[in-house]
Order: structure tokens, then sequence, then C-alpha cells
């Protein structure tokens, strides 16, 4: 089955730019997608197919994908962005199943 | 506006059985194609399946985990999506969350309830 790859944690102070990675086996050829989670809230989406953002996504929220590596980029870090960051692709490989990484906690300074 | 809630959750005994429901409101239930994902205390996000539209052939897919143990349904009359999970293990405690999956292959999660949490333990 196919594996998606998060570091656990990111540290970014304010203002700052934070990128969190998302690693797979040739992740370029598929489409990632990346939820905030924040705590005891439900996942929201927040970019989807790479990098387009649902209304009322800050601009400040960008991705990117290419070969073995997708990124979430967070631009201008406030504290409000302080969240666990999960990417999603859908796996072909053994039927067609839905695939998480394991997330990544964004800590603001 | 888009409002899912769901509600079944509970306490139940291994080798038991649950269902959940999804009540939807805010958007044509019956052209959305829909998904349970869960969360277990403290873990990160994990699939558990899918159902189409029934315009698009309302099958369904499932992670291999509960494959065999778990079934999505749905009452585009009630606007209702379920959850039947039988042959409950320890492992499937979790908050289970019924999404929106955008329609067509490789799509997002476009909206989560608030979830429901499913308690296994004797």
């Amino acid at each position: 089955s196919y594996v998606l790859t998060q570091p656990p944690s990111v540290s970014v102070a304010p203002g700052k730019t934070a990128r969190i990675t998302c690693g797979g086996n040739n992740i370029g050829s598929k489409s990632v997608h990346w939820y905030q989670q924040k705590p005891g809230q439900a996942p929201v989406l927040v970019i989807y197919y790479n990098n387009d953002r649902p209304s009322g996504i800050p601009e400040r929220f960008s991705g990117s994908n290419s070969g073995n590596t997708a990124t979430l980029t967070i631009s201008r870090v406030e504290a409000g962005d302080e969240a666990d960051y999960y990417c999603q692709v859908w796996d072909s490989s053994s039927g067609l199943l839905l695939v998480f990484g394991g997330g990544t906690k964004l800590t603001v300074l | 506006e888009v409002q899912l809630v769901e509600s079944g959750g509970g306490l139940v005994e291994p080798g038991g059985s649950l269902r959940l429901s999804c009540a939807a409101s805010g958007f044509t239930f019956s052209n959305a194609w829909m998904s349970w994902v869960r969360q277990a205390p403290g873990k990160g996000l994990e699939w558990v399946g899918r159902i189409k539209s029934k315009t698009d052939g309302g099958t369904t897919d499932y992670a291999a985990p509960v494959k065999g143990r778990f079934s999505i349904s749905r009452d585009d009359s009630r606007n209702t999506l379920y959850l039947q999970m039988n042959s409950l293990k320890t492992e499937d405690t979790a908050v289970y969350y019924c999404t929106i999956l955008r329609s067509g292959s490789y799509g997002p999660l476009d909206y989560w309830g608030q979830g429901t949490l499913v308690t296994v333990s004797s």
C-alpha cells in the first residue's frame, strides 16, 4: 500500500514561513490534498489538487508537488495557524483507496 | 450552509455491532459522494470507506482494516448516510467523521461533520 511520510512536528516563529512536507513514491504524479485540524475540532480542507484553495482559506496557504515530495507552505504564520496538518492522496495500486499522511503538528513559537 | 451531523456513537463490547448515522443538509445529498473517516484517540486520520451517488452507481469501497465488517449505505429520501459496524474490535475505538467526497476520481474531502465517538471496550 502507498505510504505518505510527514514530519511529526514543525515549529515556526510568528510572521515567518512554515513548510510542511509530505513524502511518497512519485507523489508528483498524484493529486495531493491538505487538511488542517485544530484541537477538539474536525479537519478542514485547506489545499486541494496540489495548490488550489477553498473559499475562505487565506492566500497565505499554498501548496506544491513534485517528484517524491509535496509541500504545504504557510506564509506570515499566525498564532491561529497552530494545528495538525494532514496530507492525503488516492492510491490506485490495489483498488482505489484514500491514504492520509501521519500528520504534522505545527507549533507557533 | 452545509451541515453534517453524526449520531449513534457510544460504548459497545468487542464483537458487538453499532450503526452510525449522518444527517446531511444544505446541499443536494442524492448527488453527493460520501465518505467516513475515523480518528483513534490521540492518533491521525484513517479513511474508512466511501459510497458514490446512485446516479454514479452507488458503489462502495472500504479500507482493508474494516472490509467485510463495516458497510456504508445511504437513504437519499432521508438525506442520511449510514455506517453499519459489525464484529467490532478494540482498535475500532475512534471518533468517526462523516464527510462529503468531491465526486470523480482523486477528489478531496470537502466538508466534515463534527464526529461521533465510538468506544469498543469490555
